[in-house]
């Protein structure tokens, strides 16, 4: 099970940093990430992280601005994020991949006001 | 990032209907293709794994098939329960990412 917490509003320019609580499973061997879906758009993948943290990957338009980590010893995956604009109101979602299956989270919503 | 283009965007068909989406991804995905069905409000729900393994629960008249860069999901018979937006995803590198979606509306 994955459930994300601290979405919100925030004014733009601002920062918020997401956490997602993962259970059922051993946390520290399976790749993570994060997916956002704008109001009346589709799914658009923002980030993974590898299983040690090692490794870090971004969509183009939140490099510099977000980071995605983890902490193995509490379960959790974190997004944290800067410099938020209009465009980065959407649900985000938590991921976990488990060999050829992907589980989601329920998501948490983020709303980014002008 | 791996570019995945979904068609058609929508999608009029009736009950009982054949139907089949497509997806293209812009280099091999191998077999690391994912199929989802959303419905507004809600996250969405995995049909299909693997290119072709339906997850568990999913009715037997989804199914889905590909070849490395071009994939299908068919619903053999539509039923009112699959009235519903679908996406794709590839997860064979780093990034996870997604058709644009295909709604399926009622004709």
């Amino acid at each position: 099970q994955l459930v994300e917490s601290g979405g919100g509003l925030v004014q733009s320019g601002g920062s918020l940093r997401l956490s997602c609580v993962a259970s059922g499973l051993t946390f520290r061997n399976f790749w993570m990430g994060w997916v956002r879906q704008s109001p009346g758009k589709g799914l658009e993948w923002v980030a993974n992280i590898n299983q040690d943290g090692t490794e870090e990957f971004y969509v183009d338009s939140v490099k510099g601005r977000f980071t995605v980590s983890r902490d193995n010893a509490r379960n959790s995956l974190f997004l944290q994020m800067k410099s938020l604009r209009a465009e980065d109101t959407a649900v985000y979602y938590c991921l976990r991949r488990v060999g050829p299956v992907i589980f989601w989270g329920q998501g948490t919503p983020v709303t980014v006001s002008s | 990032d791996v570019q995945m283009t979904q068609s058609p965007s929508t999608l009029s068909a009736s009950v009982g209907d054949r139907v089949t989406i497509t997806c293209r991804a812009s280099q091999s995905v191998s077999s690391w293709l994912a199929w989802y069905q959303q419905k507004p409000g809600k996250a969405p729900k995995l049909l299909v794994y693997r290119e072709s393994t339906l997850q568990s629960g999913v009715p037997a008249r989804f199914s889905a098939r590909g070849s490395g860069t071009e994939f299908t999901l068919t619903i053999s018979s539509l039923q009112p329960d699959d009235f519903a937006t679908y996406y794709c995803q590839q997860y064979n590198s780093y990034s996870w990412t997604f058709g644009q979606g295909t709604k399926v509306e009622i004709k």
